[in-house]
């Protein structure tokens, strides 16, 4: 399995909602990362945040990192319906490989 | 420059019959990585690479997988005698020495879609 657990698997929602998902993972980190997904598509990079780093913002995401818990959250404000896809936290323990979860799918209904 | 590239975007291969991707990463980056990605899952590690050397490889690279960087820019993923189970989006992605972004982040390419009959 994978060491990166994104929550809640699916998450739907309204239009200008905001939304909020959640990851946790096992071991130390050196940074951990978020990506957006769209269907059959690639992943897009949305937020890198550093483990010495507690909250993070780029436009409408907040990213926010909890080393003590080893979790991290993403929030959207605002959603729009281009917001739906699937999220992922990737983190990085080294300069190498990024581990993966299976992701949150998030569906904006408008 | 315009990101991650693969190539091709999607094959359709039969099963025993070998097949070669390729990535070419944002220039500059040092770091290229392999990824293999099926329905309704995440990501999962296969390989990576800095500059031409290949620093790591998953247990899930049998040894039907060979991954190489020649010259430390594009790589070719080859998979030989491929079977059904191999069927997945096949992704790379770079990182490092690149104007857009710090040390760490990785950029993906568009992946390259397998289907094995």
């Amino acid at each position: 399995s994978q060491q990166g657990e994104e929550d809640p698997q699916a998450l739907s929602i309204q239009e200008g909602e905001n939304a909020t998902m959640n990851c946790s993972y096992k071991t130390s980190i050196n940074n951990l990362q978020w990506y957006r997904q769209n269907s059959g598509r690639g992943l897009v990079h949305l937020i890198l945040i550093r483990s010495n780093e507690r909250e993070k913002h780029s436009g409408r995401l907040r990213v926010t990192l909890d080393t003590s818990k080893k979790s991290s959250s993403l929030l959207i404000t605002a959603s729009r319906a281009a917001d739906t896809a699937s999220y992922f936290c990737p983190h990085n323990t080294n300069a190498g490989k990024s581990t993966f979860g299976d992701g949150t799918t998030l569906t904006v209904k408008p | 420059d315009t990101g991650v590239s693969q190539n091709p975007r999607h094959k359709i291969t039969k099963r025993g019959q070998n097949v070669t991707f390729r990535c070419d990463p944002i220039s500059e980056h040092n770091r290229l990585y392999w990824y293999r990605q099926t329905l309704g899952q995440g990501p999962e590690f296969l390989t990576y690479f800095q500059n031409e050397a290949q620093l790591e490889k998953s247990r899930l690279l049998s040894d039907r997988f060979s991954a190489e960087r020649p010259k430390g820019s594009f790589s070719t993923l080859e998979i030989q005698r491929t079977e059904q189970g191999d069927s997945a989006m096949y992704l790379c992605a770079s990182s490092g020495g690149g104007r857009e972004a710090g040390v760490d982040e990785q950029f993906f390419g568009p992946g390259t879609r397998l289907t094995v009959l």
